[in-house]
């Protein structure tokens, strides 16, 4: 069965923080890792990651895939308040086609 | 505006009455989904859709239909609803399977 676990489930920072925020994965026939940003409402794409090694990077946020030990990573530097949010992370294999499965999140709380 | 648009926002009902949830799309996207999510279990698929009159089951499909008659529209059926099925509802489109998802805003879902 696909797993995919994200750590910390929580997290308090002050703005100006660095954060990292994990997710490793055991699954079948790794093809992409994808990360969402989900506030009240619907989960918002931020990154798609398919090679090992290769840094995605967004203003403030990048993120680095690691296939070997089957993990990625999620950094937001200098935070802001409106970092706040649930931070998803979804793997989908060669197998499962379409689908994605996806890890709990990460609650991520950003006080001024 | 690109979006995908789920109604209604909010749905309180009775076991066993029949609803459907509506989702629509504007991108011309040829997969949809439906995924619900629960505390602790993350998001999961129930059903998707690669293109119209093609539908198939995810992971949780159990009480649970779905049609794609046009393109544009996947909307999600509860026959006979149970309070097992009390969740965050989210539709979900994209232009390729193996694409990122574009979430709807979500439609929370209470069955007593």
């Amino acid at each position: 069965e696909d797993k995919v676990v994200q750590s910390p489930l929580s997290l308090v920072v002050h703005e100006g923080d660095t954060v990292t925020l994990n997710c490793s994965y055991e699954v079948t026939n790794f093809r992409s890792l994808l990360w969402y940003k989900q506030e009240k409402k619907a989960p918002t794409f931020l990154f798609m990651l398919t090679s090992s090694g290769i840094e995605k990077k967004s203003g403030r946020l990048s993120s680095i895939l690691d296939k070997k030990e089957l993990f990625s990573i999620l950094n937001i530097t200098a935070t802001q308040t409106g970092d706040s949010a649930i931070y998803l992370c979804a793997v989908r294999t060669e197998t499962s086609g379409s689908r994605l499965t996806f890890g709990e999140g990460t609650q991520l709380t950003v006080n001024p | 505006e690109a979006q995908v648009t789920q109604n209604p926002r909010y749905l309180i009902t009775v076991t066993g009455k029949k609803l459907t949830v509506t989702c629509s799309q504007n991108m011309n996207h040829e997969y949809m989904s439906w995924y619900r999510q629960d505390p602790g279990l993350g998001l999961r698929q129930i059903y998707y859709s690669m293109n119209v009159e093609v539908t198939d089951k995810g992971d949780v499909p159990e009480g649970y239909k779905v049609s794609r008659k046009e393109k544009r529209n996947f909307p999600l059926i509860l026959e006979s609803p149970s309070p097992n099925q009390t969740s965050l509802y989210f539709c979900a489109s994209s232009l390729h399977p193996g694409s990122p998802l574009h979430f709807g805003n979500g439609t929370r879902l209470t069955v007593t």
